[in-house]
């Protein structure tokens, strides 16, 4: 089966830095990617571990680790405009399966 | 170059009646998918395709149709509305070379009343 899971909602103030886990019960998948949306807007695509390791894209990075069936979205020097919700997805190649998401509340 | 292009952007619907929401993207991605998504939630996967006249259903199918004729669209059919379907609905392609993520449109918001 798939199963993914990650918290809920986390809270950090502007200038922190922030770690979204994802933790997953599944196998075979090709990669983990994260997306971040904000309410009443569409997913966007933010970052994709195919490999095991740091991924870093700006203030942005993304760490994978298959044999611990882990992954994370680290988000540096926050900004309230991080304030949204992050979502990681397993990638099955045909499509992704998708977490329950994580809502990042940013405070001044 | 447009990207994942969504009509329309609101729908309210009666239960019983049938539409289609439309989904067109210019990138020439071979893989599109659509999603629904329900207040709070994540993204359920309801069908995908791979290419043009191949499709297949995700994890909640039931009550909806898909065809792929072309590379470039691929529309969801709602064959006999129910509350239960009122939802945010997600198109979204990407391409099958490389690691690189979905490409979602701006979503259709369904109401079935």
């Amino acid at each position: 089966g798939q199963s993914l899971e990650q918290p809920s909602e986390v809270t950090a103030v502007e200038g922190a830095i922030v770690q979204i886990n994802c933790t997953y019960q599944t196998s075979g998948f090709y990669g983990l990617s994260w997306y971040q949306q904000h309410d009443g807007g569409a997913p966007t695509f933010l970052s994709y571990n195919g490999l095991d390791g740091l991924e870093e894209t700006g203030r942005f990075s993304s760490f994978l680790s298959r044999s611990d069936s882990y992954g994370y979205l680290l988000l540096q020097e926050l900004q309230m405009k991080d304030s949204a919700s992050y979502f990681c997805a397993v990638d099955y190649g045909q499509n992704f399966v998708f977490g329950p998401g994580t809502r990042l509340s940013v405070l001044p | 170059n447009a990207g994942v292009t969504q009509t329309p952007k609101f729908q309210v619907l009666k239960t019983g009646q049938s539409m289609t929401l439309q989904c067109a993207q210019d990138m020439n991605h071979e893989y599109m998918s659509w999603y629904r998504q329900d207040p709070g939630m994540g993204l359920r996967l309801i069908h995908y395709s791979v290419g043009a006249g191949i499709t297949d259903q995700g994890e909640v199918p039931n009550g909806y149709n898909v065809s792929r004729s072309t590379t470039e669209d691929f529309p969801l059919r709602l064959l006999s509305a129910a509350p239960s379907q009122t939802s945010v609905y997600f198109c979204a392609s990407r391409t099958s070379e490389g690691n690189y993520g979905y490409t979602f449109g701006s979503g259709t918001r369904l109401t079935v009343v």
